[in-house]
């Protein structure tokens, strides 16, 4: 079955303490990308990767990282969450180019920071 | 930039009836996607319905279907004969025909009441 898969689908953390969101696609997508979902804000980008050691920042990049050294994989690094950082993060994948069918979405990481 | 307006947070429908969900959109291209989305309870995103821009027909999936106005920079979404399923929220997102990324409104909360 084609998919997004995400762990973990919760995560409760403490401050300063590092976390990693893993995230893998087995659709042979170039494009992934991770959303972060805020009430009355909708879903704004964190990060994208459009292939293999290519990464850029989207619009809410402070305070993650991300890597892509596989084509399948695109994982978020908090190096040191905040209360800020709560929220529900999603990642999405692509074929590639402007898709007129959308992305595939991850089932989410609900993730709590206190 | 482009910016995407939801300006129903909250819409609420009788089971059966007909609800229309308001999308505007702000943009200086000619050649784009719009979407919409819905997330139920579960939190998945799932592909509704989806219009290429150069397309002046509306695009129809079942029940759900679309209002595209690409003057006025509207997307509606109407749903016809509503079910409780449908209850989720609706989010309106638009992909530039030279980008990668999807831009999302803030979302519209559907109940659909027996």
């Amino acid at each position: 079955e084609a998919q997004v898969t995400q762990n973990p689908r919760y995560l409760i953390t403490v401050t300063g303490k590092k976390l990693t969101v893993t995230c893998s696609q087995n659709m042979n997508h170039e494009y992934m990308s991770w959303y972060r979902q805020d009430p009355g804000l909708g879903l704004r980008q964190i990060y994208y990767s459009m292939n293999v050691e290519v990464t850029d920042k989207g619009d809410v990049p402070e305070g993650y990282k991300v890597s892509r050294k596989e084509k399948r994989n695109f994982p978020l690094i908090l190096e040191s969450p905040s209360p800020n950082q709560t929220s529900l993060y999603f990642c999405a994948s692509s074929l590639g180019g402007a898709n007129p069918y959308g992305y595939t979405f991850g089932s989410g990481t609900r993730l709590t920071v206190v | 930039a482009q910016t995407v307006t939801q300006s129903q947070p909250e819409m609420s429908v009788q089971e059966a009836e007909t609800v229309t969900l308001s999308c505007t959109y702000d943009t200086s291209e000619n050649n784009y996607y719009l979407f919409w989305y819905k997330q139920p309870p579960s939190r998945q995103m799932i592909l509704v319905i989806r219009q290429e821009a150069y397309k002046q027909q509306n695009a129809t999936e079942n029940r759900f279907s679309v209002n595209f106005q690409k003057a006025a920079k509207s997307f509606s979404l109407k749903i016809s004969d509503s079910q409780l399923g449908d209850t989720a929220m609706y989010f309106c997102a638009f992909l530039r025909g030279s980008s990668y990324k999807l831009i999302f409104g803030s979302g519209t909360r559907l109940l659909v009441r027996p």
